[in-house]
């Protein structure tokens, strides 16, 4: 079946630690997002690529960082986590950047110590 | 600024119909999403109106008024699966998707 995964459905990091969270999609889809999502609290995204294109939300901070170094794999590393940062990273994909349904990987939850 | 709305938290009963409203204030509009998120999942796609009217899904429909800024979630036949978050979200002038916080739905027996 087609999908969208992420590894590690569970991360724990310690403060300043760098973590990286990966996303794989078996869709071929152009769009890669990462959000970020608090305890019910909407989905925040924080930047997204429309294939090789990045585009940085502008209220993201710095400490984010993302790499994709091919359509089927996306990364977010966060240089150096701070505690507000625990919290579910959601990935998702869509077809095309215009009004398309994203599907969503099954998230990953960070835990800052 | 872009702004979505939608009651916190609804409860309702096995086998009973709700309805979850959402009313939304963006910047142009190219669509309206409705997505139903579990507790510490994924949130997964339920229903898509860029037109006036309602559109039926098996137990599921969404209305949009596009004049009133306004949408609805219509569950039917409830069941306690059923219990999860709702998010409503809009495709903006710049197709960015503004999310809604969600609406957490309570099935009781």
């Amino acid at each position: 079946d087609a999908m969208v995964i992420q590894n590690p459905r569970y991360q724990v990091t310690q403060f300043g630690k760098p973590v990286t969270l990966s996303c794989s999609q078996t869709l071929n889809h152009n769009v890669m997002y990462w959000y970020q999502q608090k305890s019910s609290q909407a989905p925040k995204l924080l930047f997204h690529y429309y294939d090789k294109d990045f585009n940085n939300e502008a209220d993201t901070p710095d400490n984010f960082q993302s790499r994709r170094p091919n359509t089927s794999f996306c990364f977010l590393d966060i240089r150096s986590p701070g505690l507000g940062d625990a919290a579910m990273y959601l990935c998702a994909t869509s077809r095309g950047a215009e009004a398309e349904t994203q599907y969503f990987g099954p998230g990953t939850r960070l835990l800052v110590l | 600024g872009q702004n979505i709305d939608q009651p916190t938290e609804m409860t309702a009963t096995e086998g009973a119909i709700v309805q979850i409203n959402c009313t939304y204030q963006t910047s142009g509009f190219n669509g309206l999403f409705w997505y139903q998120q579990h507790a510490g999942e994924a949130p997964t796609f339920l229903s898509y109106n860029v037109l006036d009217g309602l559109e039926e899904k098996g137990r599921f429909s969404s209305f949009l008024s596009r004049s009133k800024g306004y949408s609805y979630l219509l569950l039917k036949e409830l069941q306690m699966k059923d219990s999860a978050s709702y998010l409503c979200a809009v495709s903006d002038s710049n197709y960015q998707l503004i999310w809604g916080a969600g609406t957490k739905l309570i099935i009781k027996p």
